[in-house]
């Protein structure tokens, strides 16, 4: 049974470029949240997905969203990057509002 | 602004020591609390989580945690902890209320080092 996935491990970008990351929830799960993990800090929460829709969001601008698939999968999508968006992006997925939340291994976003 | 507050930022341990790792959050409703771990190149994990009942909650590895309303804190203990702890330890709160589940606030962490 696989976790939760999430693509690519690594990437770098450059100032005012987009990124785009991905991410497979665990089997079974229908949730998907959004996470930033600064270097030495705890995960910010970005938003939430459910049922292809946008249910919470944290206190990030409107150059984060995302978007849920019907197979639950989703992505996260960062405009005009900047240096302070360097971070670990980390996914998490529960079934429907289950706060038992079961996270990926994160995407490592590196802006230059 | 709900916060979460880890005191220690850095814990270094021997084995078999005790370990107690702080917690305390703002928020003054109903709340729902967790402890997560990091182990080295690992995702994170769910430890333990307090939701309502016994404020004594135990959790995977021999860890436990007890919720005190009137501190506002959820502490995390363990009575003698092994190299195999080394990891980082977050502690979350998430409010109460469909519109806000699964939406942890998590603590800053706490690095637990443990000496052979």
């Amino acid at each position: 049974d696989a976790g939760v996935t999430q693509s690519p491990t690594h990437l770098i970008k450059t100032r005012g470029q987009q990124v785009t990351l991905r991410c497979s929830p665990k089997s079974g799960h229908d949730t998907v949240s959004w996470y930033q993990q600064a270097l030495g800090q705890g995960p910010q929460f970005i938003f939430q997905y459910y049922e292809e829709e946008e249910r919470q969001r944290g206190n990030f601008p409107d150059r984060f969203s995302g978007h849920q698939f019907p197979n639950y999968s989703s992505e996260l999508n960062v405009n005009a990057l900047l240096l302070g968006d360097s971070a670990l992006y980390l996914c998490a997925s529960s079934f429907r509002y289950n706060e038992k939340l079961f996270f990926g291994s994160g995407t490592q976003l590196s802006v230059l | 602004a709900q916060s979460v507050s880890q005191h220690n930022h850095h814990v270094i341990l021997s084995e078999a020591a005790s370990l107690e790792l702080g917690c305390n959050y703002s928020y003054g409703g109903t709340v729902n609390l967790f402890w997560y771990v990091q182990y080295p190149g690992q995702h994170l994990q769910l430890l333990l989580k307090y939701f309502s009942g016994d404020p004594l909650v135990k959790g995977i590895k021999g860890f436990e945690a007890e919720f005190i309303k009137s501190k506002f804190s959820f502490n995390l203990r363990k009575p003698s902890v092994q190299w195999s702890d080394t990891a980082e330890y977050f502690c979350a709160v998430t409010r109460e209320g469909s519109s806000n589940t699964g939406k942890l606030i998590f603590g800053q962490g706490t690095t637990l080092q443990v000496k052979p």
